[in-house]
């Protein structure tokens, strides 16, 4: 149980182009989302937390109009690179945590976004 | 906002030894400390946590102790074996489940067979 899937897995677009990931809890409602991002050899970030039906709430430096978070439904939350440039090339990892439930994170496996 | 500082940045062990993970953290209302095993390309895989009205917890060969007056916490591995290879993130939190982890530097654990 407490599966979280990610989609795609990874992708490659251009420079000034706009990429959508998706991350879905399959088997549980989760009412808070977070998105991360993780260069290489280095920690995961948080970007943002966010929560159905809500605005989602960003981490300082993180600029909102370039990363666009959803959160539509218990299940589903997607972020979009706009106007993506190379240094947005990154591994992106969204975590779910069980409505009702206390304290664990479940991971999705991650996305790798390429900006050429 | 929390701060989290992990020691060592990488650590290498021989097969069958022990190793230790070292983290701080410096939010006093932080009370939930997972740890999280990730290997090159996937998601982070949490392998044990403790919660602030524990001091010590103990899972198979992996152990996590916790002092909040210190506020630091450490991971122990004895026994170590090659696939225990892989990077190490302690990371703190508020608990709750809406709370924000924040994750340490990481720990990149080299076990030599």
């Amino acid at each position: 149980g407490a599966v979280v899937s990610q989609h795609p897995s990874w992708v490659i677009c251009k420079s000034g182009t706009s990429v959508k990931i998706e991350c879905r809890s399959l088997d549980f409602q989760a009412t808070t989302m977070f998105w991360y991002r993780q260069f290489p050899k280095q920690s995961l970030m948080l970007m943002a937390t966010s929560n159905e039906g809500s605005k989602a709430t960003y981490e300082q430096g993180v600029e909102k109009d370039k990363f666009l978070i959803n959160h539509a439904s218990l299940t589903l939350s997607t972020l979009t690179v706009t106007s993506a440039h190379p240094e947005d090339s990154s591994f992106y990892i969204c975590s779910a945590t069980i409505a009702g439930a206390r304290d664990e994170q479940y991971f999705g496996p991650g996305t790798r976004l390429t900006v050429t | 906002g929390e701060n989290v500082e992990q020691h060592p940045s990488t650590l290498s062990v021989q097969e069958g030894d022990s190793a230790v993970i070292k983290c701080t953290y410096s939010d006093s209302a932080s009370n939930y400390f997972p740890w999280y095993k990730q290997e090159l390309g996937k998601r982070p895989q949490l392998i044990i946590d403790i919660r602030s009205n524990v001091g010590e917890k103990k899972d198979q060969r992996i152990a996590v102790t916790l002092n909040k007056t210190a506020k630091h916490f450490s991971l122990h591995i004895t026994e170590t074996q090659p696939e225990d290879s892989a990077v190490y993130f302690c990371a703190a939190s508020r608990g709750g489940g809406y709370q924000k982890v924040t994750f340490g530097t990481g720990t990149k654990l080299q076990v030599i067979p």
